[in-house]
């Protein structure tokens, strides 16, 4: 679990602020996934990205969220003009490869605890 | 519209007893279950699978079970241990097809073990 390094740890940010989430990945790893937890919910998935590449973004939504995997530094998960709706725990995770044949199980890091006054 | 219950927030145990938690599935394309465990301010962590094409899968004191004709799976925990509580996630993909990292999760279950 400590291997994918999120940061920070807790971010609290005005309406109408922008947030930005950093994850790194395991060592190894190339595959990234966000995952977001709103109070008293489960975790829903965001978006996959693999290096340089957006591979499924059906689950962010459509305005004001964007993320990114560049070829060198962390992913970054970044939301403009945040409300009070967005106030949540955002999880990474990471593998090695794409999660195939039930094999690698997602690694999450510790997560980005985002609160919006 | 939720396609993985855990109908039982909470659950309570005496240590060294059995816990089990529950978990039922609408989507009959899901093929592929897995239970996490979270503790607070800390991001989920595998704890076991199962394919649907068990109905049982164990790992020292975790045990999984699956009833895919009630699409029904629960999490066995023996004997339960004072370190074993958190909250414990259900989630589910559709192993085939090239989405299986897109997990569907319940809501949780928060086990407590009381020594």
């Amino acid at each position: 679990n400590a291997g994918v390094m999120q940061n920070p740890r807790h971010l609290v940010r005005r309406r109408g602020q922008e947030a930005r989430l950093r994850c790194s990945p395991m060592k190894g790893h190339s595959h990234v996934y966000w995952y977001r937890q709103l109070p008293e919910e489960g975790l829903k998935f965001m978006v996959y990205l693999q290096k340089e590449n957006i591979i499924d973004e059906s689950g962010m939504p459509k305005e004001r969220f964007s993320a990114e995997f560049p070829k060198e530094g962390p992913s970054i998960l970044r939301i403009q003009q945040v409300v009070r709706g967005d106030s949540a725990a955002y999880f990474c995770a990471s593998s090695p490869t794409p999660t195939g044949n039930g094999g690698s199980p997602l690694h999450f890091g510790n997560g980005t605890r985002l609160t919006v006054t | 519209d939720q396609q993985v219950k855990q109908n039982s927030p909470s659950l309570s145990v005496q240590e060294g007893r059995i816990s089990i938690l529950n978990c039922d599935y609408t989507n009959s394309m899901f093929d592929y279950f897995l239970w996490y465990k979270k503790y607070p301010a800390e991001g989920p962590t595998f704890l076991i699978s199962i394919s649907s094409i068990k109905d049982k899968n164990e790992d020292g004191r975790f045990t999984v079970f699956l009833n895919k004709s009630a699409k029904h799976l629960s999490l066995h925990i023996v004997p339960s241990q004072p370190g074993d509580s958190a909250v414990y996630f259900c989630a589910a993909n559709k192993n085939s097809g090239g989405s299986n990292y897109k997990l569907t999760f319940g809501k949780g279950t928060l086990l407590t073990v009381n020594p």
